[in-house]
């Protein structure tokens, strides 16, 4: 079974547009995230939820929405998609605690804006 | 600003020989230190990781180094393989939750 699933696993797609790319993580982890990985392989965060509540919101478009119906779920909605959006997007989930922890990353979405 | 710094961008090293990648971090509050592999097409996965109150942790031909007093740690690959060619990034944690990664670093070992 996989850890961190997020679908699709590529998206093109033209300016403008609205998508959403959905994670789902079925380790009972209780912080979920979503990273940006640009074309230099540099992963920035953007988004951490934390048993549904956001604690963490990087200085992001607020295009970018992330969206928790549940705590296995962390859904990256993106309004008006523009060509710099393009770049391989990751969700990851970890549990935090007892001194160590450890982050588990999907596969990504590659979004290609045209 | 940059929690975390890595070197070098890119390492090549022939088979056999050993991979040395470093990271410095700024925060003391950090509290748990990891490294992570990633190969084309798949997310970063975990490789071996390290707390501050230790000073080295070896797992199989992975060892981390971990200079506290210096505030940098660095990722030694030994019998380096064609098959470990792969992005590696050091990351810093802070309250089990803030992940701050490194820029990576693009290991191509030679046969």
């Amino acid at each position: 079974d996989t850890a961190v699933s997020q679908t699709p696993k590529y998206l093109v797609t033209q300016m403008g547009n609205d998508k959403s790319i959905k994670c789902e993580q079925n380790l009972g982890h209780d912080t979920m995230y979503w990273y940006k990985q640009d074309s230099k392989k540099f992963l920035k965060i953007m988004f951490s939820y934390n048993n549904k509540e956001l604690i963490i919101n990087e200085t992001v478009p607020n295009r970018f929405s992330p969206k928790s119906p549940d705590k296995a779920h962390l859904n990256l909605h993106i309004n008006s998609l523009e060509l710099g959006d393009s770049a391989v997007y990751f969700c990851a989930s970890s549990q935090g605690g007892q001194g160590r922890t450890e982050a588990f990353f999907g596969q990504g979405t590659r979004l290609t804006v045209v | 600003q940059q929690q975390v710094k890595q070197s070098p961008q890119s390492l090549i090293v022939q088979k056999g020989g050993i991979s040395i990648i470093n990271c410095a971090y700024e925060n003391t509050a950090f509290d748990y230190f990891p490294w992570y592999q990633q190969f084309p097409g798949k997310g970063p996965a975990l490789l071996i990781a390290i707390r501050p109150d230790v000073s080295e942790k070896k797992e199989g031909r992975f060892t981390i180094s971990f200079n506290k007093s210096a505030k940098q740690f660095s990722l030694h690959i030994m019998d380096s393989q064609p098959g470990d060619s792969a992005t590696y990034f050091c990351a810093s944690i802070y309250n089990f939750t803030k992940f701050y990664f490194g820029s990576g670093t693009k290991l191509n070992v030679k046969p």
